[in-house]
């Protein structure tokens, strides 16, 4: 069945500095969506991509996702406080219209 | 509109008891999903529904069982409930086709 793998798990760093998780799907892709989820809260929606080698930015965010719609990324410039929680990219099934998450990267943030 | 609500936000079992949790959604969409969330592991498919009357499973659908009489309501019952079921779970619904899920704020269950 599909199967969506993100790395890294983890991820600590320094206020200021970059940062960037991969999304890898086993299948390809209709769309990709990616998700926030700040902690002791829920997944909440951040953006869609649909076009194969489509790039999306949302403030200091860069969303990709690869030639052929099996692979995504999103970075953020210059992290702050407030990027730190769970990302995770999620696959959509055109058959199925199943959405299947990622393990999620779990961002921290020193000041 | 409240969106996704799901009731109760936490709930303690003893094993082999059973219960339900209730999700409920006023935006009048079609699709409707269970998912629980461990740590390392994600979120992992329950069950899901693309309209009334239509159920399917996901990644990780035994132990658990849906249904679907109306569109507003997708409630997921546990018949015999295991340790292993400790998790936090999240229920979503979307509109059909490829659009963004609205989450509830979830139900953390705990199981003993």
């Amino acid at each position: 069945g599909q199967q969506v793998m993100q790395i890294p798990q983890y991820q600590h760093v320094q206020e200021g500095e970059d940062f960037t998780t991969y999304c890898n799907s086993s299948t390809t892709l209709s769309n990709i969506q990616w998700y926030k989820q700040r902690p002791g809260g829920h997944p909440v929606f951040l953006i869609q991509l649909v076009k194969s080698g489509e790039v999306k930015k949302q403030k200091r965010l860069t969303f990709q996702f690869g030639e052929a719609k099996k692979n995504s990324s999103l970075h953020i410039t210059a992290t702050q406080t407030t990027d730190v929680g769970t990302y995770f990219c999620a696959g959509r099934s055109s058959n199925t219209g199943k959405l299947i998450f990622g393990q999620g990267t779990t961002l921290q943030v020193k000041p | 509109n409240a969106g996704v609500t799901q009731t109760p936000k936490f709930q303690v079992l003893k094993t082999g008891q059973s219960m339900t949790l209730q999700c409920a959604q006023d935006m009048n969409h079609e699709y409707m999903s269970w998912y629980r969330q461990d740590p390392g592991m994600g979120l992992r498919l329950i069950h899901y529904s693309v309209g009334a009357g239509i159920t399917d499973q996901g990644e990780v659908p035994n132990g658990y069982n849906v249904s679907r009489s109306t569109t507003e309501d997708f409630p997921l019952r546990l018949l015999s409930a295991a340790p292993s079921q400790t998790s936090v779970y999240f229920c979503a619904s979307n509109q059909q086709g490829s659009t963004e899920a609205f989450f509830g704020q979830g139900t953390r269950l705990t199981v003993v």
